[in-house]
């Protein structure tokens, strides 16, 4: 079965810090992968996709993430966080069986002090 | 546009106590529906999907049950709830490209 794992499950950043969050799956087929975020009060929403292509994606708010085959591994970055990016943040993969389920991972949240 | 309802958005059940959560979307038609729950500590782990009308696939062994009686109406229900039914319930619609999620159900089971 497929899984994903979020390394940091908590992370505290000083506003203009470096961002980077990790995320692994388990899957050796053609995958989607997807990082979602919920923003105090909030729904979840999408920040950004992978579906093929060039494996450096770019999402809203600065943020991008890349996907690297070998190392089954898709991170999450932003070069200077704000304190408006504190929320938490999940990494998702889709099912390979079809009707386009979602596995998440566990999720990290994310706090942005000013 | 498309916009996604759930309700209620806070619940406190006792134990064995029957549960029912509501799912509408506006704006599209034969979506594909999805309830997920967030445990405590954990990620969103997916309970069930709807690809139509009346057609329900479970992921995982539970205490609870979908239902889709129409196009776009889903709904999470339970005869008796248990102390683990509690976390945050989502209901999602979408399909290949991206899923959109519903503002959530908090439901604590006492």
């Amino acid at each position: 079965a497929q899984s994903v794992s979020q390394h940091n499950h908590h992370v505290i950043l000083s506003e203009a810090a470096s961002l980077e969050l990790g995320c692994n799956y388990s899957y050796g087929g053609t995958v989607n992968l997807f990082w979602y975020v919920q923003y105090p009060g909030q729904h979840l929403q999408l920040l950004l996709k992978y579906f093929s292509g060039d494996p450096l994606v770019k999402g809203i708010k600065g943020f991008e993430a890349e996907f690297i085959k070998s190392k089954f591994s898709f991170n999450l970055r932003k070069p200077s966080v704000q304190w408006s990016d504190t929320a938490e943040y999940f990494c998702a993969v889709s099912d390979s069986g079809g009707y386009n389920k979602l596995i998440f991972g566990a999720g990290t949240r994310l706090a942005v002090h000013p | 546009s498309q916009t996604i309802h759930q309700w209620p958005a806070t619940l406190v059940q006792p134990v064995g106590s029957p549960l029912s959560l509501e799912c509408t979307v506006e704006g599209t038609s034969n979506p594909n529906l999805y309830w997920y729950r967030q445990a405590a500590g954990r990620g969103l782990q997916l309970l069930f999907y709807s690809v139509g009308i009346g057609q329900i696939s479970s992921e995982v062994p539970q205490n609870l049950s979908a239902s889709r009686p129409q196009d776009r109406q889903f709904i999470l229900s339970s005869k008796k709830l248990l102390l683990s039914d509690s976390g945050f319930y989502l209901c999602a619609w979408g399909g290949y490209n991206e899923q959109f999620f519903g503002p959530g159900t908090r439901l604590t089971v006492l």
